[in-house]
């Protein structure tokens, strides 16, 4: 298992659908993100979760519904997404609390929407 | 506000060649991380390198060494003796101490090593 694992891979979608991204941390991790990474705009930071609890939510509609059930799982709920949304969704995670670290990161999930 | 430029678009080498990447950064915190992220075709981003702001020291790993200015606000990045296998997308990224990696990236600097 890879430390990071991000499903699907490539997702296509349209306007009016509602999809799930999932990820899943192999590292034993208390940190979980999720990154967008657009073509024309440097990576930016979505949502920050420490222990299953929102501590980031950096002024992301609200049309991108994120869930984490455990700190080995992270969700991103979409719906009614808009054909700008489509990009490279990042998942990440890190262990926090020691001072030096860095975060992880899974391959993307490519989102199309048409 | 944290920000991080990376000016160069796209560089191309051919094998063998040495290549520098730079990274120039702005933060207000004194205390402070920077990185280094490679992204092959595959998408992930593969981690590089951590320097927090109180470690000056370059660093040499194999082919890779970084140069870390706090005068300058750099932190640049070297690969010696490209080879085809560095082809990717570079990444810098900066953190404050929150406890968290919340990375501000630069826009990424596309390498292309030719044969």
């Amino acid at each position: 298992e890879t430390g990071v694992t991000q499903t699907p891979r490539h997702l296509v979608m349209g306007m009016t659908n509602k999809k799930s991204l999932k990820c899943e941390q192999h590292l034993g991790h208390n940190a979980m993100y999720w990154y967008k990474q657009s073509a024309k705009k440097p990576l930016e930071l979505m949502f920050v979760y420490s222990l299953e609890e929102r501590v980031e939510n950096n002024s992301v509609p609200s049309r991108f519904s994120p869930e984490c059930p455990n700190s080995s799982h992270l969700f991103l709920h979409l719906h009614t997404l808009q054909p700008e949304d489509s990009a490279l969704y990042l998942c990440a995670s890190s262990q926090e609390g020691g001072g030096n670290t860095e975060a992880f990161f899974g391959q993307g999930t490519r989102l199309t929407v048409v | 506000a944290q920000k991080v430029t990376q000016a160069q678009t796209e560089i191309s080498v051919v094998e063998k060649e040495d290549v520098t990447l730079d990274c120039v950064y702005e933060t207000r915190d004194t205390t402070y991380y920077l990185f280094w992220y490679k992204q092959p075709p595959s998408g992930e981003l593969v981690f590089l390198i951590r320097r927090n702001s109180f470690d000056e020291q370059n660093e040499i790993s194999g082919r890779y060494s970084w140069n870390f200015q706090k005068s300058t606000s750099s932190f640049n990045f070297t690969i010696t003796a490209s080879q085809v296998v560095d082809s990717a997308v570079y990444f810098c990224a900066l953190s404050g101490n929150t406890g968290f990696q919340k990375l501000v990236f630069g826009t990424g600097t596309r390498l292309l090593v030719s044969p």
